[in-house]
């Protein structure tokens, strides 16, 4: 089946150490997006690429970086994590800008 | 500045009842509209979509309404079933725009059996 993959389900990490998330997809769609979502609240967009242009919302902290090495991948990079950065992080794919966007399980980052 | 609001955070409704999710929006721009559904540990699916050139759209037992002078948007279960029990997010956008969509918080819904 196609489908959007997040690797890992479950990441721990200490304060202020790097961690990549890592988002797949066998869709072969051009946009891929990485939200934030935060317990009881409505996902936050961080960041889209369309094909190999990347977008980064105007209130994405500067602690958190993308990469897009190929169409199938996209990675999401926190430099120096804190705890506000405790989240469930979403990967989500599109054809093109205006079609329902398809969302991967997640990862859930925990900062010690 | 909320664009999208879903003012029940939950909602309970007996199984094979109707169930009526709601949610409002406040920028006249929106003009594509869409609702997903996420079960716990999962990411969301979507589930149906409506554009503002109707008013109604319908997919088996999920119907979405549009009233576009209200800014409202509601979404019909029916007949509900225990599969339905899940978190609904209603989202919005403006099909031209630069991609993003504009969520609202969620609303649970919990089906009785």
């Amino acid at each position: 089946d196609a489908m959007v993959i997040q690797n890992p389900r479950y990441q721990v990490t200490q304060f202020g150490k790097p961690v990549t998330l890592s988002c797949s997809q066998t869709l072969n769609h051009n946009v891929m997006y990485w939200y934030q979502q935060k317990s009881s609240q409505a996902p936050k967009l961080l960041f889209h690429y369309y094909d190999k242009d990347f977008n980064n919302e105007a209130d994405t902290p500067d602690n958190f970086q993308s990469r897009r090495p190929n169409t199938s991948f996209c990675f999401l990079d926190i430099r120096s994590p804190g705890l506000g950065d405790a989240a469930m992080y979403l990967c989500a794919t599109s054809r093109v800008s205006n079609q329902p966007q398809h969302f991967g399980d997640g990862t859930r980052l925990s900062i010690l | 500045d909320q664009q999208v609001k879903q003012n029940s955070p939950s909602l309970s409704v007996q199984e094979g009842r109707i169930s009526i999710l709601n949610c409002d929006y406040t920028n006249s721009m929106f003009d594509y509209f869409l609702w997903y559904k996420k079960y716990p540990a999962e990411g969301p699916t979507f589930l149906i979509s409506i554009s503002s050139i109707k008013d109604k759209n319908e997919d088996g037992r999920f119907t979405v309404f549009l009233n576009k002078s209200a800014k409202h948007l509601s979404l019909h279960i029916v007949p509900s079933q225990p599969g339905d029990s899940a978190v609904y997010f209603c989202a919005a956008s403006v099909m031209d725009s630069n991609y993003q969509l504009i969520w609202g918080a969620g609303t649970k819904l919990i089906i009785k059996p």
